[in-house]
């Protein structure tokens, strides 16, 4: 049973690009979320994923960012015109289906993003 | 809106130490505390999870405790190794938006052999 599986693991990217990171959670996991590492800095919530739906966002700047976690293949966190200050290292999560929401989260090894 | 701050931010001690890690949180409305170790440039590894009903947890030479009331965990690490050297990470998991965690800013520990 493979854990989350983040790709690529290394990004760089020039600005004004744009960025595509992808999660695929454990198995029988239906729920997603991304989480940014800014340099020296603790891990944000971005936003919380189930199959083909966006459930909380609230951490997403408005702007650029988005994410999708469609019914077949992986979740996508897509950041277009990338900028400097978007270098970060992006984590996804993912945690068992729904009833219970006391539950572990598993963390995959991140993609680590540099804008030049 | 929950705060979560672990204190120290580094800390460094000679091999075989037993030391304590702390973390406050501000909202005690909380599911679980996990403690998490990230290595430099690696992902998270969940170390111990604490139930909001629970108030410790043990696995090996790590024994994390909860205290709900004053907001406040604490990861003891015995026989400290110099394996051990990593950033510790301590994350909430509300009741209210209780799908997302909440995270420290980390203590970095250096063991000295």
């Amino acid at each position: 049973n493979a854990g989350v599986m983040q790709n690529p693991r290394h990004l760089v990217r020039r600005r004004g690009q744009e960025a595509r990171l992808r999660c695929s959670p454990m198995k029988g996991h239906s729920h997603v979320y991304w989480y940014r590492q800014l340099p020296e800095e603790g891990l944000k919530f971005m936003v919380y994923l189930q199959k083909e739906n966006i459930i909380d966002e609230s951490g997403m700047p408005k702007e650029r960012f988005s994410a999708e976690f469609p019914k077949e293949g992986p979740s996508i966190l897509r950041i277009q015109q990338v900028v400097r200050g978007d270098s970060a290292a992006y984590f996804c999560a993912s945690s068992p289906s729904a009833g219970n929401m006391n539950t572990e989260a598993f963390f995959g090894q991140g993609t680590r993003l540099t804008v030049v | 809106k929950q705060e979560v701050t672990q204190i120290p931010a580094a800390l460094s001690v000679p091999e075989g130490e037993n030391l304590v890690l702390n973390c406050s949180f501000t909202d005690s409305a909380i599911y679980n505390l996990q403690w998490f170790r990230q290595d430099p440039g690696k992902g998270l590894t969940s170390l111990l999870l604490i139930q909001s009903s629970q108030r410790e947890q043990t696995s090996g030479r790590l024994n994390a405790s909860l205290d709900k009331s004053s907001g406040r965990s604490t990861l003891y690490i015995a026989a400290s190794q110099p394996g051990d050297s990593a950033t510790y990470l301590c994350a909430t998991q509300r009741v209210q938006g209780a799908q997302k965690l909440v995270f420290g800013q980390g203590t970095r520990l250096t063991i000295n052999p």
